[in-house]
């Protein structure tokens, strides 16, 4: 069947620190591959999404590159910021098969000043 | 745009009650998904309604069972509620014909609290 697993943290880092969150997929057809982000007391939001082999999503500084040939898509910043403490979540959804979304387990990030 | 919406925002039950959590999409979607997130993990997808039916099932039992409306809002129902069912329930918009990359939208979910 469709999965995710994705690094389970939780994570802290430092203001300014470089992240990378990772996330693995098993999929039985051409999954895309999204990464969402939940804020305290809010629903998921959209980060950024891909949909073919080696295209790379990216939004507000996040980047991810769908890798087919590992099964992986790692989020990553250059910088974080105390603003960007939430949860991020790993999914992928198959179109053709069943449309779906299969998410992780979240990682929870918490940025210090 | 109002994005999608949900009702209540919380509610409190308890064991062997029934309850209803509504759902409005995002204008321009036909699709609803909804997902139970229990605490410190991810969704998981319950059901999903096109076209007023039932198009596809997550593994839940037969006491989830929902409705989609003429206006493409929705409802989740939950019977014989359980302990277990406690948890953040998540409605998600969508629009099916949009195809590969179709990207759902989120609702800010209704917390359900089973005592």
């Amino acid at each position: 069947g469709n999965s995710v697993t994705q690094m389970e943290g939780p994570v802290t880092l430092s203001e300014e620190a470089f992240l990378t969150i990772n996330c693995t997929y098993t999929a039985t057809g051409y999954p895309s591959l999204f990464w969402y982000v939940q804020y305290p007391g809010e629903g998921l939001q959209l980060l950024l999404k891909a949909t073919k082999a080696d295209d790379k999503g990216s939004n507000k500084g996040f980047e991810a590159t769908y890798r087919k040939e590992t099964t992986s898509f790692h989020l990553e910043k250059g910088s974080v910021q105390v603003s960007d403490s939430a949860v991020y979540f790993c999914a992928l959804s198959v179109w053709a098969e069943n449309n779906d979304m299969r998410f992780g387990a979240g990682t929870r990030l918490t940025v210090k000043p | 745009d109002a994005g999608v919406t949900q009702s209540p925002t919380h509610l409190i039950k308890t064991r062997g009650q029934q309850v209803t959590l509504r759902c409005s999409p995002k204008s321009g979607h036909d699709t609803v998904s909804w997902y139970q997130q229990a605490l410190g993990q991810g969704p998981q997808f319950i059901f999903q309604y096109y076209e007023e039916e039932e198009r596809q099932r997550g593994n839940f039992p037969d006491r989830f069972s929902g409705h989609q409306f003429p206006n493409y809002s929705s409802e989740l129902n939950v019977n014989a509620l359980l302990l277990g069912d406690s948890a953040l329930y998540l409605c998600a918009s969508s629009l099916l014909g949009q195809g590969v990359g179709n990207e759902q939208f989120f609702g800010p979910g209704t917390r359900l609290t089973v005592l």
